[in-house]
C-alpha cells in the first residue's frame, strides 16, 4: 500500500527556517517524481515545488523561489522541502505528493496527509 | 495568462448531473486533472488527462473537453460528492504546476 507521510511542521517565527520531510511507503521511492503543494486556511491548492526522480530537476513557483529548497534522499526514501526566510504568507498545510511517473506526469496520484506550518510572532 | 478559471460555487439536488468547468489558455495543449477535497482531508485524484478515471473512482465521475474548457461532470450527484474540487494542469513550459481556485460542490 502506497503512503506518503510528512512531517517537521510546526510554529516558526517570521524569517527563520523549517525543513519538512516526506517519508514514502509501498513502493519504489527512487523511481518516481515528487511534488509539495501548500494550502493556506480556507484557501485553494497552491503548487510549490517538483523534483524529478533522480533529483536531476527542480521547479519552483515563483511565490517561493530563492526560499524554498526541494530535495530527495532515496536512501531514506525520504523527500525534502527545507523553508527559509518564512513568513506569514507561508503559513499552511503542506502536503507531498507523487507523480505517477519519473515527475512528467504533472497529476498526483497519492498524497500524504499534510503538516501544518505556522508562521507567527 | 497561466491561469485556471473554475465557478466558485455548485449546487445541485441529488440524482441531479453537476458540471465543474476549468478553462484557461494554457489548456490549449496541456491536460487537466481533477481532484476531489473534502473538510480536513488531503485531496483525491478523480480524474486524469482530461478524461481518464483512476481504479476505485466511481464511474459517475466523467471528464470532457472543448477546445480550452474542460468539464467535470458527476451523474447521479450523491450526499457525499459534497466537496471542493480543484482543476490542475501545467503551464505550457512545463516549470510550473497550476490549480485553479476550487469549486464547492453542495448537495442540496
Amino acid at each position: 500500500q502506497v503512503q506518503l507521510v510528512e512531517s517537521g511542521g510546526g510554529v516558526v517565527q517570521p524569517g527563520r527556517s523549517l525543513r519538512l520531510s516526506c517519508a514514502g511507503f509501498g513502493y519504489r521511492f527512487s523511481t518516481y517524481g515528487l511534488h509539495w503543494v501548500r494550502q493556506a486556511p480556507g484557501k485553494g491548492l497552491e503548487w510549490v515545488a517538483v523534483i524529478w526522480y533522480d533529483g536531476s530537476i527542480k521547479y519552483y513557483a515563483d511565490s517561493v523561489k530563492g526560499r524554498f529548497t526541494i530535495s530527495r534522499d532515496d536512501s531514506m526514501s525520504t523527500l525534502y522541502l527545507q523553508m527559509d526566510s518564512l513568513g506569514a504568507e507561508d503559513t499552511a498545510v503542506y502536503y507531498c505528493a507523487r507523480d505517477p511517473g519519473n515527475a512528467g506526469n504533472y497529476y498526483y496520484d497519492y498524497w500524504g496527509q499534510g503538516t501544518l506550518v505556522t508562521v507567527s510572532s | 495568462s497561466y491561469e485556471l478559471t473554475q465557478p466558485p460555487s455548485v449546487s445541485v439536488s441529488p440524482g441531479q448531473t453537476a458540471r465543474i468547468t476549468c478553462s484557461g489558455d494554457v489548456l490549449t495543449n496541456q491536460y487537466v486533472n481533477w481532484y476531489q477535497q473534502k473538510p480536513g482531508q488531503a485531496p483525491v485524484l478523480v480524474i486524469y488527462k482530461d478524461t481518464e478515471r483512476p481504479s476505485g473512482i466511481p464511474e459517475r465521475f466523467s471528464g470532457f473537453r472543448s477546445g480550452t474548457r474542460v468539464t467535470l461532470t458527476i451523474s447521479g450527484v450523491q450526499a457525499e460528492d459534497e466537496a471542493d474540487y480543484y482543476c490542475q494542469s501545467a503551464d505550457s513550459s512545463r516549470t510550473h504546476v497550476l490549480f485553479g481556485g476550487g469549486t464547492k460542490l453542495t448537495v442540496l
